[in-house]
């Protein structure tokens, strides 16, 4: 079976602009999660999605970033516009009830 | 508040010597407990899991039991390999109302050979 999958695996853009992260769960999972890591901070909750319905954004840093999850195959994690402190892995990760979350391979963002 | 707390590292050892990485934790329920393990440039892996108490969870080598006495769930391998050298992540849910899952900082380990 198919893993989350993440796209694009780097990004690198210019402070100022539209960043789109995107993750294709696995099929079946109904929790979907985002989350950042950086070196300071660690790995940091951004918002979680069950059945395709926010459940908890307080993780989100700014209104800078937002995330969609049209249906159950897609969700995506909008910065804009996008500043340097912004770089960072950023993991999307699903799960089903009593199950353990799978993460996909991370997106690292650079912005300069 | 729930939370997770792991032994600082980076933890270095030799090949074939013992692993133990602690791992507390504190939470208002029952929470399940896992190790996840990352290796450069990926995601993180789910290594191992335990549900309730006293419950040993295993795999390639590694356990670690789930002790509400003591609120611990530390990591343990008896011979490390250098191909083990990653970051590992202490993690509990509370699986009633909310599945979210709280990490903790991570421990890097690196084995020599």
């Amino acid at each position: 079976d198919a893993g989350v999958i993440q796209s694009p695996r780097h990004e690198v853009t210019e402070m100022g602009q539209e960043v789109t992260l995107r993750c294709k769960p696995i099929s079946g999972h109904d929790y979907l999660f985002w989350y950042r890591q950086t070196m300071m901070r660690g790995l940091e909750l951004l918002i979680y999605f069950n059945n395709n319905v926010p459940i908890d954004d307080s993780g989100m840093p700014e209104d800078r970033f937002s995330a969609k999850m049209p249906n159950a195959s897609f969700s995506t994690l909008k910065i804009q516009p996008s500043e340097p402190r912004d770089s960072a892995v950023y993991f999307c990760a699903s799960s089903s009830v009593n199950q353990p979350q799978h993460f996909g391979d991370g997106t690292r963002l650079s912005i300069l | 508040g729930d939370s997770v707390t792991q032994m600082e590292g980076p933890v270095t050892l030799s090949e074939e010597a013992f692993l133990t990485i602690n791992c507390t934790y504190t939470a208002t329920g029952y929470p399940s407990l896992f190790w996840y393990v990352q290796y450069p440039g990926e995601g993180l892996q789910l290594l191992l899991k335990a549900t309730k108490a006293d419950d040993k969870g295993s795999n390639k080598g590694f356990e670690a039991t789930y002790r509400k006495e003591t609120t611990s769930f530390h990591l343990e391998k008896g011979s490390v390999q250098v191909s083990d050298s990653a970051v590992y992540f202490c993690a509990l849910t509370l699986l009633s109302g909310t599945y979210k899952y709280i990490f903790g900082t991570g421990t890097r380990l690196k084995v020599l050979a």
